[in-house]
């Protein structure tokens, strides 16, 4: 596609339950990042992929919280048993290195 | 570690004046430096980038940033601000030794008042 794309776009789930979000990334980007972000706030990072693999997780904000990339393109999040501060909007992007990042529109997520 | 420090929560400039958002950063190597926006509601979307070559890069909209080695800093500029360049603005730093990590500042809320 033209830009990277992600969805759902809007998603609300009960508590407990778990919930997956996608991301497909512009075709040939070797890098795949995961952030969030809470309203109005700055980016939180989460993940990040060269090719298939993640050097860094550092950011996932527990075991409850994965990711994966297969084929070096589509990507999904997985967060588990969600909670109340899972609430935000989760954005991914991809690049090719060392160029500039693109993001898609994000994944509201709101855990009630 | 790669870092980067947008030390202004918010600034905010009449319209017609210059604006200016400070960032500055920490990498281990040689920086590759990036300015996005975001209008309320809307995606993050690129501005402008310094790779290599000439300090003073140019970008979407006006805005122009100098890259500064010595005082690790990149700040982005407008000669003159517009209403509508009211938004949220974020730096970001790819170390050259690690060049798929992005780092992101914290991000400053420009106003720009009529």
């Amino acid at each position: 596609g033209a830009g990277v794309s992600q969805s759902p776009s809007n998603k609300v789930t009960e508590k407990g339950k778990d919930v997956e979000l996608r991301c497909d990334p512009i075709s040939g980007h070797t890098a795949l990042y995961w952030y969030r972000q809470s309203l109005g706030q700055g980016l939180e990072f989460l993940i990040y992929f060269q090719g298939n693999s993640a050097p860094d997780k550092s950011g996932l904000p527990s075991d409850r919280f994965s990711a994966e990339r297969t084929g070096g393109s589509v990507s999904t999040l997985t967060i588990q048993r969600t909670q109340q501060e899972d609430s935000a909007v989760y954005l991914c992007a991809s690049s090719l290195v060392p160029s500039e990042a693109f993001f898609g529109q994000g994944t509201r997520l709101t855990v009630v | 570690a790669q870092s980067v420090a947008q030390p202004e929560d918010q600034v905010n400039v009449a319209e017609g004046n210059p604006l200016t958002v400070k960032c500055t950063y920490s990498v281990s190597g040689n920086p590759y430096l990036f300015w996005y926006v975001q209008y309320p509601n809307r995606g993050l979307q690129f501005l402008l980038k310094y790779i290599t070559g000439d300090n003073l890069v140019k970008g979407s909209y006006g805005f122009e940033a100098e890259f500064n080695k010595s005082q690790t800093s990149f700040h982005l500029k407008k000669p003159s601000a517009l209403v509508s360049d009211s938004a949220l603005y974020f730096c970001a730093v790819r170390d050259k030794t690690n060049d798929y990590k992005l780092s992101f500042g914290a991000g400053t809320t420009v106003t720009v008042r009529a």
